[in-house]
């Protein structure tokens, strides 16, 4: 079935600094959705994406338009704040009705 | 943003028993979906609901499990009888027009 790698598995960051998360896709998807699980396991939607880019304060993620086989999240000034699991979910192009298809999550760690 | 709630948080029950996972969706939308997390995994697929019908179910949707939303009102999973490896955390999630979908914050299902 459809495939999504993420990486990395873990992330330690600076508060200040800038990373970026990725997810490859075995297979053409219509489009992906970004999250973050806070410590109580709730998960926010930060991105939606069927093509293009977005920006949202801080955070801006992109979805490879021409093959759509991977995707990445922006972290731009990381704050404390931003700890927490991120999640990548891709919709794949064969079934008729939408499924997310999860990557495996970031561990992404702010440190002052 | 739309919120998704879920009833109750934690459950626990005896393997054998029925347990149903209540989810209040967002109140326009029209897409329903559950997922499951086992500790330490990522997050799966089960089943998606459109009009009143099981559209897409994965592997993981047991013969004991089942759905429904009557009248408009929770849209529910049913386990029965429930089995160990049926603990996990459920989520439910909803969205308008199969794009972006909103996840609930889950409930925790152990089962001794």
């Amino acid at each position: 079935g459809d495939q999504v790698e993420q990486s990395p598995s873990a992330l330690s960051l600076h508060e200040g600094t800038d990373s970026a998360l990725r997810c490859n896709f075995t297979t053409t998807m219509r489009s992906v959705q970004w999250f973050r699980q806070n410590s109580r396991g709730s998960l926010i939607s930060l991105f939606y994406l069927a093509s293009g880019t977005k920006e949202n304060g801080r955070l801006k993620s992109a979805f490879d338009s021409k093959e759509r086989r991977y995707s990445t999240l922006h972290i731009r000034d990381a704050q404390l704040e931003d700890s927490g699991t991120y999640f990548c979910a891709a919709e794949g192009g064969s079934s008729s009705f939408s499924k997310l298809v999860f990557g495996q999550g970031t561990s992404l760690s702010v440190v002052p | 943003g739309p919120k998704v709630l879920q009833i109750p948080s934690h459950q626990i029950i005896d393997m054998g028993q029925m347990v149903t996972l209540n989810c209040d969706p967002v109140s326009n939308h029209l897409y329903f979906y559950w997922y499951k997390q086992i500790l330490g995994q990522q997050m799966e697929f089960l089943v998606n609901f459109y009009n009143g019908k099981v559209m897409e179910k994965s592997k993981l949707f047991k013969d004991q499990f089942s759905v429904e939303r009557p009248d408009g009102s929770y849209f529910t999973l049913k386990i029965q009888p429930t089995a160990l490896e049926d603990s996990a955390v459920y989520f439910c999630a909803s969205s308008p027009n199969q794009d972006t979908q909103y996840f609930g914050p889950g409930t925790r299902l152990l089962v001794l």
